[in-house]
């Protein structure tokens, strides 16, 4: 069966620190990965995007890994602050051409002062 | 422009009770969906739309329904309300195909519904 699956375990760092969660996937061929970031009681809010044809994107502290052949996407947050302290969700197109994402079910960070 | 918006923002209902959710969006998108998030489940889609007139069955379809007679609006209809709706529900956006690319989705800020 499909599976997308992000670390149930909340990840602890400290500030300045890179962050680094990880998004692994089974069956499925997608063609693209998304991250999301979503504060308690909000709704997700959309941070980058990566294609299937690509290894890496960047956004200012924000860096995306995609590894189709691991199938596994890595997020990276560097120089770290307690303001990215959130959850962030991996999501995937589901296949068969209507590009509406489906979602893992996200990892908390925390980040210390 | 206000994005997505959703209504009510919360909501109470009794076992039986039917009630619609109501979505809109002003950023003229092709794709509209909705979601639902439980603790520990993640966020699942119960229903989507590609455009006007067109609408289709997420992973848990069941006990809802959707129509979506206008590019802005997408109302989440609940039938008849059991305790197992009580979740969080998100509508979401995004420009699609139409927008140049894939895009990511723009959410609402949810409906907080119990059903006692």
């Amino acid at each position: 069966s499909q599976k997308i699956e992000q670390n149930s375990e909340a990840l602890n760092i400290q500030e300045g620190k890179t962050a680094t969660l990880t998004c692994n996937y089974t069956n499925y061929s997608p063609a693209y990965l998304q991250w999301y970031r979503q504060d308690p009681g909000r709704g997700p809010v959309f941070l980058l995007l990566i294609r299937e044809n690509e290894k890496e994107k960047r956004k200012e502290r924000l860096k995306v890994t995609f590894d189709t052949t691991l199938k596994q996407s890595l997020f990276h947050i560097t120089a770290s602050q307690p303001a990215d302290s959130a959850t962030y969700l991996c999501a995937l197109d589901a296949s068969g051409g209507s590009y509406i994402p489906t979602f893992g079910r996200g990892t908390s960070l925390i980040v210390h002062p | 422009n206000a994005g997505v918006t959703q209504t009510p923002k919360f909501q109470v209902l009794k076992t039986g009770q039917s009630m619609t959710l109501q979505c809109a969006q002003d950023m003229n998108h092709e794709y509209m969906s909705w979601y639902r998030q439980d603790p520990g489940m993640g966020l699942r889609l119960i229903h989507y739309s590609v455009g006007a007139g067109i609408t289709d069955q997420g992973e848990v379809p069941n006990g809802y329904n959707v129509s979506r007679s206008t590019t802005e609006d997408f109302p989440l209809r609940l039938l008849s309300a059991a305790p197992s709706q009580t979740s969080v529900y998100f509508c979401a956006s995004s420009p699609g195909l139409a927008g140049g690319g894939i895009l990511g989705q723009y959410f609402g800020p949810g409906t907080r519904l119990t059903v006692t």
